[in-house]
């Protein structure tokens, strides 16, 4: 099976521009994940849907950050305006449900660079 | 939800060796999953333990649970060079939150 589709793989921006990442999950797959991983630690996660509703962003900054996920299959994350401090590496996963003994499928990342 | 803590933060052994890497969480879980990140790409899962389990094998990992404790143990034998990479579990309570701690970097030498 297919796996889970990042793109672009890497990204540099200079701050205060606006950024795009997108991704296609594993087909079949209701719940989906953004995640930023910051140099030297572990991902942190930024928002998780089911379907094409928000199960929890409570980590999201929203003054920066949004996403969504159109007809709940595939789904982007916008930074706008970005910050030196966003400099990390995007991580989109998908789960086929929540729940007992599900497991998440990563994608390889979109390594993002902000100057 | 929760977040689980890996220890130790670095792990450095020659090729051959064991490795052993321990995770501790602080409330109920459903089950613990364990999850590779080589570098500069996404993570993968490598075995998952329920809460009723205490031991699990799978090719050259062993996973224990001590639930008691709220601890579980990942070992990896006869360690390959293609085993570099940092280790994260992720403790599965009922919210179903897949919150992971800074990992643990294994480097093995050839």
């Amino acid at each position: 099976e297919a796996g889970v589709a990042q793109s672009p793989r890497y990204k540099i921006i200079e701050k205060r521009q606006s950024v795009a990442f997108w991704c296609n999950p594993i087909s079949g797959h209701a719940t989906l994940y953004w995640y930023q991983q910051i140099l030297g630690q572990g991902p942190k996660l930024l928002i998780q849907f089911q379907n094409n509703g928000v199960v929890d962003d409570s980590q999201l900054p929203k003054d920066r950050f949004s996403a969504e996920r159109l007809k709940g299959v595939d789904s982007t994350l916008k930074i706008q305006p970005a910050k030196l401090e966003d400099s990390a590496v995007y991580l989109c996963a998908s789960s086929y449900q929540p729940g007992l003994n599900e497991k998440l499928f990563f994608g390889s990342g979109t390594q993002l660079s902000v100057l | 939800s929760q977040q689980g803590e890996e220890d130790p933060q670095a792990l450095s052994i020659q090729e051959g060796e064991n490795a052993t890497m321990n995770c501790s969480y602080k409330t109920s879980i459903n089950n613990l999953q364990w999850y590779r990140q080589n570098s500069g790409r996404g993570l993968v899962h490598l075995i998952l333990i329920r809460s009723n389990e205490r031991e699990k094998h799978s090719g050259r990992l062993r996973v224990t649970l001590d639930t008691s404790k709220k601890s579980s143990s990942l070992l990896i034998t006869a360690s390959r060079a293609a085993d570099t990479a940092s280790y994260f579990c992720a403790p599965i309570s009922g919210t179903y939150k897949y919150i992971f701690g800074t990992g643990t970097r294994l480097k093995v030498l050839a």
